[in-house]
C-alpha cells in the first residue's frame, strides 16, 4: 500500500532562516509521482511541484528547491530565506500508476505545520 | 481563467441531516476527485469520477455517494450525517484524472460542521 509519512508535525523558525521539510514515502511501483501543496489556513491546496519517479534532478524555483532521492525514497522541500508569508501546511503526496482500478487519487502526508516568526 | 470552484464555503448540519456539495472543475478538465480533510489530518480520497463515470471510491461507507453532470461539475452527497463527518472537503480537478502525473488542481474546499 502506498503511504507518505512527514515526520515533522510543526516547525518553527525565524524570518530569514532556511527550513527543510521532510517526506518519506512507500510504494511497490516504478511509476509514480510526487507532489508538494500548501495549505493556508483558507484551506485551498496551492500546488507547488510535481515530480515523476524517472526525473531525479533536484529543482529549484526561487526561494523553493526540492530534492529527490529514490534511494532513500525522500522527496524533501527547503525553503531558503523564509517569509512570513509561507507561514502554512506543507503536505507531501504521492500519486502511483495503479492506485485502485483505473484511478489515481493522491496519498497525502499528514502535513507539516510552519510557522514564519517576524 | 477560473480555477476549482466548490460550494457552499461553509454550512453547519444537524446529525442525520443530507447534505450536498457542489464542484465545478478547471475549464476543460474531464476528472473531478473528492477528498475529506478531518482536522489535522491530510486529506483522504473519497470518490473519482472521469467522464462521468466512477473510476475510484476511497474506504467511506454508502452514506456517500457522488455523480458528475455532461458539463462536468459534480456533486457529493452524504447522507444520515454524523458528527465525525464534520471536515474540509475538497474537489480535485485534472484534465485526465491524474494519469501520466498531471496535474491535481484543488479547490477552496466547504467546510461542513455537524452539530
Amino acid at each position: 500500500a502506498q503511504k507518505v509519512t512527514q515526520a515533522q508535525t510543526e516547525i518553527s523558525v525565524v524570518e530569514k532562516e532556511d527550513v527543510t521539510l521532510d517526506c518519506v514515502y512507500e510504494t511497490r511501483d516504478t511509476t509514480y509521482y510526487l507532489f508538494w501543496y500548501k495549505q493556508p489556513p483558507s484551506g485551498e491546496l496551492v500546488f507547488l511541484i510535481r515530480r515523476n519517479s524517472f526525473d531525479e534532478q533536484n529543482e529549484i524555483s526561487g526561494r523553493y528547491s526540492w530534492n529527490f532521492q529514490k534511494s532513500t525514497s525522500s522527496f524533501n522541500f527547503t525553503i531558503t530565506a523564509s517569509q512570513v508569508v509561507d507561514s502554512a501546511v506543507y503536505f507531501c503526496a504521492l500519486s502511483d500508476l495503479y492506485s485502485g482500478a483505473g484511478s489515481y487519487q493522491l496519498t497525502f502526508g499528514k502535513g507539516t505545520k510552519l510557522s514564519v516568526i517576524p | 481563467d477560473a480555477g476549482v470552484t466548490q460550494s457552499p464555503t461553509h454550512l453547519i448540519k444537524t446529525r442525520g441531516q443530507h447534505v450536498t456539495l457542489r464542484c465545478s472543475p478547471i475549464s476543460g478538465h474531464k476528472s473531478v476527485s473528492w477528498y475529506q480533510q478531518v482536522l489535522g489530518q491530510g486529506p483522504q480520497f473519497i470518490f473519482q469520477y472521469y467522464e462521468k463515470e466512477e473510476r475510484g471510491r476511497g474506504n467511506f461507507p454508502d452514506r456517500f455517494s457522488a455523480r458528475q453532470f455532461p458539463n462536468y461539475s459534480s456533486e457529493l452527497n452524504v447522507n444520515a450525517l454524523l458528527l465525525g463527518d464534520s471536515a474540509l472537503y475538497l474537489c480535485a480537478s485534472s484534465f485526465n484524472g491524474g494519469r501520466s502525473g498531471n496535474t491535481i488542481y484543488f479547490g477552496e474546499g466547504s467546510w461542513l460542521t455537524v452539530v
